[in-house]
């Protein structure tokens, strides 16, 4: 089954320092999307990022990269010259199914990221 | 500002009521889904739909229902409302992933039973 694992509870970052957030997962498809959202205290889900599972390249959005490693099936966000109000929770998700009636998105436990002056 | 928006923010409710949560989209998506977000659980599927009437189970049904008469409403039920029913629930949509886009999420309902 699938399955999305996020290691790291909590994590803090200096200001400007760059971050990275880790993200695993595990699917036996062939054919998946890796994204990322981060949720403010206010409790919105702000997308971040997507990777798919035969792009060739990193995603990268302004400070936002993702660091896809299919061979190790992991998809780590890296943020740099961090902001304090990159203060958020982060969830790592994972799009499966190609079909109309599977498509669905399964999360991560989170991350929550913390940034101080 | 295309968006999804949920009908309440905050929301108190007694052991034993019938709680209807309410989802409404204007980007004409076809999908539709129910999450929960719990501390250190994440978010997990309740239900989704794929098409007016239709629906799935996701990960934790057990103690919801879901009703989908139009495509851009997706109801959530709580035909009995429970202590461990106390969460905060996400209603998202999206396109089929044939049609490529990704998620979009209401601002959440923040669900109390006393």
């Amino acid at each position: 089954a699938q399955k999305i694992t996020q290691t790291q509870p909590g994590m803090f970052v200096q200001e400007k320092e760059a971050v990275t957030l880790d993200c695993t997962y595990d699917t036996s498809d062939p054919s998946y999307g890796l994204f990322w959202y981060k949720q403010p205290s206010s409790g919105e889900m702000i997308f971040l990022i997507y990777q798919g599972s035969y792009d060739q390249q990193n995603a990268t959005e302004g400070r936002y990269s993702l660091n896809f490693q299919k061979a190790r099936k992991s998809a780590n966000l890296v943020i740099s010259a961090s902001q304090l109000g990159d203060s958020a929770m982060y969830f790592c998700a994972m799009r499966e199914g190609r079909s109309y009636n599977t498509d669905k998105l399964i999360f991560g436990t989170g991350t929550r990221l913390q940034v101080f002056p | 500002d295309v968006k999804v928006t949920q009908s309440s923010r905050y929301l108190v409710k007694r052991t034993g009521e019938k709680v209807f949560l309410e989802c409404v989209q204007d980007m004409d998506h076809e999908n539709m889904f129910w999450y929960r977000q719990d501390p250190g659980l994440g978010l997990r599927l309740i239900y989704f739909s794929y098409d007016v009437k239709m629906k799935e189970k996701g990960d934790i049904p057990e103690g919801y229902s879901v009703s989908r008469e139009k495509k851009e409403r997706f109801s959530l039920i709580l035909e009995s409302a429970s202590t461990n029913q106390t969460s905060m629930y996400l209603c998202a949509s999206s396109l089929n992933p044939g049609q490529g886009g990704g998620y979009t999420f209401g601002s959440g309902t923040r669900l109390t039973v006393v």
